[in-house]
This record gives structure tokens, C-alpha cells and sequence, in this order.
């Protein structure tokens, strides 16, 4: 099955710099790779997500890039703010047919602190 | 609209209780998911269910585990003759899932079980 790692567990940074979280995964076929923040206490929300027709993806302060033939794909946030700080997640998953079908595998999430 | 809501949103149990979770998944959603996760770590997949039916259970860790979305909307999680490692917080997520579509899942609140 599919396996995804995610680097690095913690990140630290000062307010307005920019942070980057890079994320692996094993398995070729999948083509789907949404980025989900989480605040203490709630469900994961979905940021922002790529698809695999696309090797880039830009929302205001938000990017990710997806590299299919070296399979990983990273996050970036430009000039973050302190209610940027949260637990920041990777997935991935395939679309189309079989019984996987939509089902996401995580990384094990990163810890980004935005100090002001 | 509504989110996806999800009830208790605490449930602290004894060890060897019987437990039931609740999810209402956002309305016309038609794919609904349950994922575990344990602190400082992604979700896991255990279960997907596309209408009323299961496609993939593959992630139930064993047979006292169980979930069933009868009407094809709302969904109970069951987990009988919990265990202290059921300890975690159990997270429903839903989607407009297609056979043409990307599948953008959007997850509830969670429910944070405790077995004592």
C-alpha cells in the first residue's frame, strides 16, 4: 500500500520569514495530494491540494509544488503569520477505480510555530 | 452550508463498554470515510463507505470494530469490548466522490474517545 513520509516533524520560524514542509510517498498511481492544517482540538481542514496533471499550485500565500518522477511534493508558506501555527498535514490517494478508491494516506504531520 | 458534525464530541468508556459514534456528513455527500488518530500522528483510514454500502474496510484493525451508514447518509462507528489502545480521536470525513472527480474529503471535529 501506499507509505508517506513527511519532513520535518517541527518547524520554527520567525514571523514573515517562510516555511516548507517536503513530503514523499511510494506509490505511483497515486495522483491526488491535498495539504490539511489542524488546530488543537478541531478536524483537519483542507488547505490546498495538487493534482498530478499539475507540477505547481498557488493560493495567496500558499504553494505547493509536485515532483511525480522523484514522487514528492512540498508546501510553502510566504510571509507566515502567527495564526499560521498549527499541525500541517500531507496526504495522498488515487482517483478512479478499486475499492482504495479515495482513501488517503497521511504523513505523520509537521508542528509549524510562527513566533511574532 | 453545514459542516460535517460529529457526536459525542467527548466519550470517555470503561474498558470491555461497548461504544457507538455518530457522523452527519455534509448533505449530497456521498462518499463518507472514518479515519483514527492517535496523538501526535496523521489519521488512519478504517472504513469507506460509498452510499449505504462498505467499499473498503480494509483499515477496521479487528472484528470488534464496526460502522454502518444505513440511509446512506448519517454514520455510527461501533466499537465493542474497547480496549485502552482504543484510546484516540476517531475522525469522519465526507466527499462529493466520483468516478471523475478528485476526491476533496472534508473532515468533522472528531470525537476524542477515552477507555479507561
Amino acid at each position: 500500500g501506499e507509505n508517506v513520509e513527511q519532513h520535518p516533524s517541527t518547524l520554527s520560524v520567525q514571523e514573515g520569514d517562510s516555511a516548507v514542509i517536503k513530503c514523499t510517498y511510494s506509490d505511483s498511481a497515486s495522483n491526488y495530494f491535498p495539504w490539511y492544517k489542524q488546530e488543537l482540538g478541531k478536524g483537519p481542514q483542507l488547505i490546498i491540494d495538487i493534482r498530478s496533471n499539475v507540477g505547481e499550485k498557488k493560493d495567496q500565500r500558499i504553494a505547493v509544488t509536485l515532483n511525480k518522477t522523484a514522487k514528492h511534493f512540498s508546501l510553502h508558506i510566504t510571509e507566515t503569520q502567527p495564526e499560521d501555527s498549527a499541525v500541517y498535514f500531507c496526504a495522498a490517494s488515487k482517483k478512479g477505480g478499486g475499492t482504495s478508491y479515495g482513501k488517503l494516506t497521511f504523513g505523520q504531520g509537521t508542528i509549524l510555530t510562527v513566533h511574532p | 452550508g453545514a459542516g460535517v458534525s460529529q457526536t459525542p464530541s467527548n466519550k470517555v468508556t470503561e474498558k470491555g463498554k461497548y461504544v457507538e459514534l455518530r457522523c452527519d456528513p455534509i448533505s449530497g455527500h456521498t462518499a463518507l470515510y472514518w479515519y483514527r488518530q492517535s496523538l501526535g500522528q496523521g489519521p488512519e483510514f478504517l472504513i469507506y463507505f460509498q452510499g449505504t454500502g462498505a467499499a473498503d474496510d480494509s483499515g477496521l484493525p479487528n472484528d470488534r470494530f464496526f460502522a454502518v451508514r444505513p440511509e446512506g447518509s448519517v454514520s455510527t462507528l461501533k466499537i465493542q469490548r474497547t480496549e485502552r489502545g482504543d484510546s484516540a480521536v476517531y475522525l469522519c470525513a465526507s466527499s462529493s466522490l466520483s468516478q471523475s472527480s478528485y476526491n476533496e474529503q472534508f473532515f468533522g471535529p472528531g470525537t476524542r474517545l477515552t477507555v479507561l
